[in-house]
């Protein structure tokens, strides 16, 4: 069974610029979530969606926003990039968002 | 702001030896609490999940919650070096709409298994 797979690995930006992160669930998971973590706040919560509707939103500013699509798979934008938005960015799936999440690999975003 | 606190540690403990991890939570009507680990450099991966009072054991895992003292632990039974990671304890509040989950993490706790 795959798990769930987030592209690009790693990225590289530069202030001012906006980018795309992908995320393709597990087979079957409708409830997508998506997290930033740095060393200093940890995991925060960014927002979650189902059946291509955003159910939940973490206290992030409007450059941060999502969608998802009607096969599950999510995308997240930032735009005008800030050096604090350097980060992990990771996605989760679940089936029930009770049960717990199964997180992707994430993808390492620089900012310079 | 709902919250979740966890000692940062370091912990360490000597090989074969028990482990215990601790989480308060703020928020008292919370009702699904998740143990994840993860090792340098990749993704958290869950470990335990409990929902009511007392203990939950996975083999050499077990999860206590205690919802009066708003505690949640984690005890690692003979642990090994390859347990050596950090341990979020995630809380997932009801209020978040219904259907919606919106897991709060704490910033976790960094074990260290000496062989």
């Amino acid at each position: 069974k795959a798990g769930v797979t987030q592209t690009p690995r790693y990225l590289i930006k530069t202030r001012g610029q906006q980018v795309t992160l992908s995320c393709s669930p597990i087979s079957g998971h409708r409830s997508v979530s998506w997290y930033q973590q740095t060393p200093g706040q940890g995991l925060q919560f960014l927002f979650e969606y189902f059946s291509e509707t955003q159910r939940n939103k973490g206290n992030f500013p409007g450059r941060f926003s999502g969608r998802q699509f009607s096969n599950s798979r999510s995308e997240m934008n930032v735009s005008t990039l800030e050096l604090g938005d350097s980060a992990l960015y990771l996605c989760a799936s679940s089936a029930d968002g009770g049960m717990g999440y199964t997180f992707g690999s994430g993808t390492r975003l620089t900012v310079v | 702001q709902k919250e979740v606190e966890q000692n940062s540690g370091p912990l360490s403990v000597p090989e074969g030896a028990i482990a215990s991890l601790n989480c308060t939570y703020s928020d008292r009507v919370s009702q699904s609490f998740f143990w994840y680990r993860q090792y340098s450099g990749k993704s958290p991966e869950l470990i335990m999940s409990i929902y009511s009072n007392g203990d939950k054991e996975d083999g050499r895992f077990t999860a206590q919650l205690n919802k009066a003292s708003q505690y949640v632990s984690l005890l690692i039974r003979d642990s090994q070096p390859s347990d050596s990671a950090t341990y979020l304890c995630a809380v997932n509040p009801p209020y978040s709409g219904a259907g919606s989950y919106q897991l709060t993490f704490g910033k976790g706790t960094k074990l260290s298994v000496i062989p």
